[in-house]
């Protein structure tokens, strides 16, 4: 089945400094592969997916990832944090059945520090 | 133009009730589909909706039933609550069976 791990539980960073959070992938065929955020006690916000095409996707809000074929990776970052973008983010695969069946990872918390 | 709209948004149930959870997809959405966030999880995929049928189901027992209106708007009913059902639930809806998804703000359920 297909499925995405998010190693991390929670990722701290310090405003200003560059944001990584780590996804990799695990598919059979070739990949979807999206990234939503969600902030509390609301619903999943779209950031950005990667079907085809070029290795670097950008998103909403000043987000890219990147996709790696050879690690099976698919890393979110965002080249300068901000407060506000403290928030729960997920990883997301299309699943084998397609029709917009999403695996989610686990999560990861994202705390930007003043 | 509203997006996908859910109700309610909190509610409390006793084992052994029934709840229904409603959801209305974004306007030109015909697709809906269900995931239920169990706390400290991503969403887990229930089933999906579309031209009034059940067309994908995840691995959740038959006490997860639903259905969708010709409005395309779609109802989730759980049967038999169990305390482990006290999640957030998710409903979602798409342009069409493999548009991108469009989330409301879920639903939490909790069972006491």
């Amino acid at each position: 089945a297909q499925s995405v791990a998010q190693p991390e539980d929670q990722v701290n960073v310090a405003e200003g400094n560059p944001l990584t959070v780590k996804c990799t992938y695990s598919v059979s065929g070739n990949p979807y592969l999206f990234w939503y955020v969600q902030y509390p006690n609301r619903g999943l916000q779209f950031l950005l997916k990667y079907i085809t095409g070029d290795n670097l996707v950008k998103g909403s809000y000043g987000f890219e990832a990147e996709f790696n074929k050879s690690q099976t990776s698919f890393h979110l970052k965002k080249p300068s944090a901000l407060v506000s973008d403290s928030a729960l983010y997920f990883c997301a695969v299309r699943d084998l059945y397609g029709n917009n069946r999403l695996a989610f990872g686990k999560g990861n918390q994202v705390v930007v520090i003043p | 133009d509203a997006g996908v709209t859910q109700s309610p948004t909190h509610l409390i149930k006793t084992r052994g009730q029934q709840v229904t959870l409603r959801c209305s997809p974004k306007s030109g959405h015909d697709t809906v589909s269900w995931y239920q966030q169990a706390l400290g999880q991503g969403p887990q995929f229930i089933f999906q909706y579309y031209e009034e049928e059940e067309r994908q189901r995840g691995n959740f027992p038959d006490r997860f039933s639903g259905h969708q209106f010709p409005n395309y708007s779609s109802e989730l009913n759980v049967n038999a609550l169990l305390l482990g059902d006290s999640a957030l639930y998710l409903c979602a809806s798409s342009r069409d069976r493999n548009g991108e998804l469009f989330f409301g703000e879920g639903s939490r359920l909790t069972v006491l």
